[in-house]
């Protein structure tokens, strides 16, 4: 089955710094999601994206969150100034079309923040 | 009125015995239910789902039992095996928002 893939599988960084999580969805999939988990919490939507702009974004996706798809194959997301509650595991997430039932998630990035 | 509420949080069931995980939602708003499993180091994995216009939707040894009117859900395991061993989680989501409101997980243990 096709998988997303996402790296690094963890990511250590110092307050205020900046991280870039990476994700390879599905080639044929449009519709690109990022999600998180607080350890020991539930999945958390962050954000969705389609056709090179955000979709829909939560209450938790702030000015310090963005996404963005350089190519043709990847799709980031970029913490600008990490907070010590931004620690998470993050997973990415794709779809091949809206209305798609089947979501395939990525096996996360584990982002600690000290 | 967004959240799905599960429960247990955790449950141990022998080898061979029923795994029952329960959920309930507010909004009727929702149309699509679905349940994902997680394995340790693993993302989500969609495991099976039901739309609200029917009460009961089978693959295999997993059953979702569905009921509108008490605005519950919740997933059935027959025959548990040690490898259903995971975190499960119901989720919810109204096809107009395409986000997927999770619950907070039910971690089974299913021991040999």
């Amino acid at each position: 089955e096709p998988e997303v893939t996402q790296t690094p599988s963890h990511q250590v960084t110092q307050m205020g710094q900046e991280v870039i999580l990476r994700c390879v969805p599905i080639s044929n999939h449009l519709y690109f999601y990022w999600y998180r988990q607080i350890l020991g919490q539930k999945v958390e939507f962050l954000v969705s994206f389609y056709n090179n702009e955000i979709s829909e974004k939560s209450e938790i996706f702030d000015d310090q969150f963005s996404v963005e798809r350089p190519d043709g194959s990847n799709f980031t997301l970029k913490i600008r100034s990490t907070k010590l509650e931004d620690s998470a595991m993050y997973f990415c997430a794709s779809k091949f079309s809206v209305r798609g039932e089947k979501l395939f998630f990525g096996s996360g990035t584990q982002l600690s923040v000290l | 009125q967004q959240q799905v509420k599960q429960s247990p949080q955790s449950l141990i069931v022998q080898k061979g015995g029923i795994s029952i995980i329960n959920c309930a939602y507010e909004n009727t708003a929702f149309d699509y239910f679905p349940w994902y499993q997680q394995f340790p180091g693993k993302g989500p994995a969609l495991l099976i789902a039901i739309r609200p216009d029917v009460s009961e939707k089978k693959e295999g040894r997993f059953t979702i039992s569905f009921n509108k009117s008490a605005k519950q859900f919740s997933l059935h395991i027959m025959d548990s095996q040690p490898g259903d061993s995971a975190t499960y989680f119901c989720a919810a989501l109204m096809n107009r928002d395409d986000k997927i409101i999770f619950g907070k997980g039910t971690r089974l243990h299913i021991l040999p």
